[in-house]
């Protein structure tokens, strides 16, 4: 059962470029969350998505970004015109179920790390 | 607004000592809190958690403790490791409307030397 698979794992984009990471849950779950690491900070919850739903964007900033889960195919987190302050690391997570996140059944990617020329 | 606080960024300990990290907490509707270890350039990992209604988890050489009144929690390794230099997270989660998610602290990273 392979684990949660991000690419790319680096992305350099020049300042208005878009950028689009994406993210394959491992099988069986429906839950996606979006998780964003600053330079020497904590992850930030940005988005958490089941399939064809966004059910919670209260971390995504109100322009630029966006996050889908269609039916078929992997999450995408989506950064258009990109600014030097997007540069982080974006982590997907997923899990089984709705409260998975509580005991521990929320699994991580390795992140894609977003740089901004 | 940080509702989940790590105020050492970094700790020491020799291999075979007692590591102890610190997780402060403000929002009292948390109901589950946490541990991930995150090594560099990797995702973060689950270690152990708790529920609010206790006071104590153990998992192997990991021990979490919770005093709901001080909204503290720590994290107990023992013996250290090696292996165990990473940085560490504390993470809260609370069931709000219909999701659930988790509050990050912004981490401490342990370094076990020998």
């Amino acid at each position: 059962n392979a684990g949660v698979m991000q690419n790319p794992r680096h992305l350099v984009r020049r300042r208005g470029q878009e950028a689009r990471l994406r993210c394959s849950p491992m099988k069986g779950h429906s839950h996606v969350y979006w998780y964003r690491q600053l330079p020497e900070e904590g992850l930030k919850f940005m988005v958490y998505l089941q399939k064809e739903n966004i059910i919670d964007e209260s971390g995504m900033p109100k322009e630029r970004f966006s996050a889908e889960f269609p039916k078929e195919g992997p999450s995408i987190l989506r950064i258009q015109q990109v600014v030097r302050g997007d540069s982080a690391a974006y982590f997907c997570a997923s899990s089984p179920s709705l409260t998975g996140a509580n005991t521990g059944e929320l699994f991580f990617g390795e992140g894609s790390r977003l740089t901004v020329l | 607004d940080q509702q989940v606080k790590q105020n050492s960024p970094s700790l020491s300990v020799q291999e075979g000592r007692i590591s102890i990290l610190n997780c402060d907490y403000t929002n009292s509707m948390f109901d589950y809190f946490l541990w991930y270890k995150k090594y560099p350039a990797e995702g973060p990992t689950f270690l152990i958690s708790i529920s609010s209604i206790k006071d104590k988890n153990e998992d192997g050489r990991f021990t979490v403790f919770l005093n709901k009144s001080a909204k503290h929690l720590s994290l107990h390794i023992v013996p250290s490791q090696p292996g165990d230099s990473a940085v560490y997270f504390c993470a809260a989660s609370g069931l709000t409307g219909t999701a659930s998610k988790l509050t990050f602290g912004t981490g401490t990273r342990l370094q076990v030397t020998l």
